[in-house]
């Protein structure tokens, strides 16, 4: 089944705790980016990939990390943390050779730094 | 900047009601055009997109949604809600010098039984 997945799903932690959130597809898409959620802005796009080794940012990259060593993964790192970067973050991936430039979201994963 | 705005923020229907969703973009290029759905608790999911061609689009679940591109609008639509639509909506736009999305702030519908 073509999915995005993400890990961990739900996450608590402490300000200044560095954190990864993983996020992998099977779709074999060169696109992948990442985007938090926040009640009243709607999405928003930190970081994107066009391909293996090009990263970029997006409107919201403060604070936040990403690698794109391989194609399927796109790892997000946060290295210290901090209570407004409590949201809600979706990946998703797409095909660049797709005309349709549609984007498969992941199941999300809702973080709280306290 | 791209921005999107959708000016309804919460909307509750009866079922059977009529739906519109209005989305405005800013952009004044070529644009593709998306509204995604998000039901409680999961992911974003595609309702319907817009490229090219007829302005008038269906998607899934009766679903439809109208390109004016003199108003910079893409407004959906659905004739007869039910209880299952009630979900957040967010409409979303492409610039055709980016991949990346724009998204308004979303629309949260509540359908009553």
């Amino acid at each position: 089944e073509a999915q995005v997945t993400q890990n961990p799903r739900y996450l608590i932690t402490v300000t200044g705790k560095k954190l990864t959130v993983t996020c992998s597809q099977n779709m074999n898409h060169e696109y992948m980016s990442w985007y938090r959620q926040d009640p009243g802005l709607g999405l928003r796009q930190i970081y994107y990939s066009m391909n293996v080794e090009v990263t970029d940012k997006g409107d919201v990259p403060e604070g936040y990390k990403v690698s794109r060593k391989e194609k399927r993964n796109f790892p997000l790192i946060l290295e210290s943390p901090s209570p407004n970067q409590t949201s809600l973050y979706f990946c998703a991936s797409s095909s660049r050779v797709s005309s349709s430039y549609e984007q498969y979201f992941g199941p999300g994963t809702r973080l709280t730094v306290t | 900047a791209q921005s999107v705005s959708q000016h309804n923020h919460h909307v509750i229907l009866s079922e059977a009601a009529s739906l519109e969703l209005g989305c405005n973009y800013s952009y004044g290029g070529t644009v593709n055009l998306f509204w995604y759905v998000q039901y409680p608790g999961q992911h974003l999911q595609l309702l319907l997109k817009y490229f090219s061609g007829d302005p008038l689009v269906k998607g899934i679940k009766g679903f439809e949604a109208e390109f004016i591109k003199s108003k910079f609008s893409f407004n959906l639509r659905k004739p007869s809600v039910q209880w299952s639509d009630t979900a957040e909506y967010f409409c979303a736009v492409r610039d055709t010098g980016r991949r990346a999305l724009t998204f308004g702030s979303g629309t949260r519908l509540q359908v009553q039984p």
